[in-house]
């Protein structure tokens, strides 16, 4: 398997432009995570997803985040309008039962 | 509510020394606890799960960890610290439910030096 696949790997943007992080998890896993990585805040879960319905969205740190996941081997994370402190590494990991698989994150820049 | 802590930020050792990185949990009922590990510029990887058992379990790179119920503990060790361990370790624990999410603590840097 290719574990999960998220992509962009890297994007520099400018504020107020929409950025779209793209979530491929691995399959069979029923559970997807976002995850937003800072030095300032550590690891922050955002949402996450069973069956692909969200169940907790309370990390989301405002309404400029939405997150979706329209199938079992395919969600997103969009930022809009993107700020500068949005500026951080994205994390998506699936799980089956108990321990998470991680992407390889994507890493954001909001100019 | 489910939780992790590590009280070290950083912990230094010397190559070929035992290492430990320190985890403690708070938990409502049975404790089901991770390690991973980040290196410079990737994902969380996996070292080791702790569901039921044996205390001592053992993982991935010969880590192992010490589940101690009584200091409600689970610290991670290594007998021969390599230069290559350095990195970024976390522990987590699962929360309840059954949904595989988990909490992560703050993370503590591992530095081996030569």
């Amino acid at each position: 398997d290719a574990g999960v696949i998220q992509s962009p790997r890297h994007e520099v943007t400018e504020m107020g432009q929409e950025v779209t992080l793209r979530c491929k998890p691995i399959s069979g896993h029923n559970s997807l995570f976002w995850y937003r990585q800072t030095m300032m805040r550590g690891l922050e879960l955002l949402i996450y997803f069973n069956n692909n319905v969200p169940i907790d969205d309370s990390g989301m740190p405002e309404d400029r985040f939405s997150a979706k996941m329209p199938n079992a081997s395919f969600s997103t994370l969009k930022i809009q309008p993107s700020e500068p402190r949005d500026s951080a590494v994205y994390f998506c990991a699936s799980s089956l039962r108990d321990r998470g698989y991680f992407g390889e994150g994507s890493w954001l820049t909001v100019v | 509510a489910q939780s992790v802590a590590q009280p070290e930020d950083q912990v230094n050792v010397a190559e070929g020394n035992p290492l430990t990185v320190k985890c403690t949990y708070s938990v409502s009922g049975n404790p089901y606890l991770f390690w991973y590990v980040q290196y410079p510029n990737r994902g969380l990887q996996f070292l080791l799960k702790y569901i039921t058992g044996d205390n001592l379990v053992k993982g991935s790179y010969g880590f192992e960890a010490e589940f101690n119920k009584s200091q409600t503990s689970f610290h991670l060790k290594k007998p021969s610290a390599l230069v290559s361990d350095s990195a970024l370790y976390f522990c987590a624990v699962r929360d309840e439910g059954n949904t595989g999410k988990l909490i992560f603590g703050q993370g503590t840097t591992l530095q081996v030096k030569p």
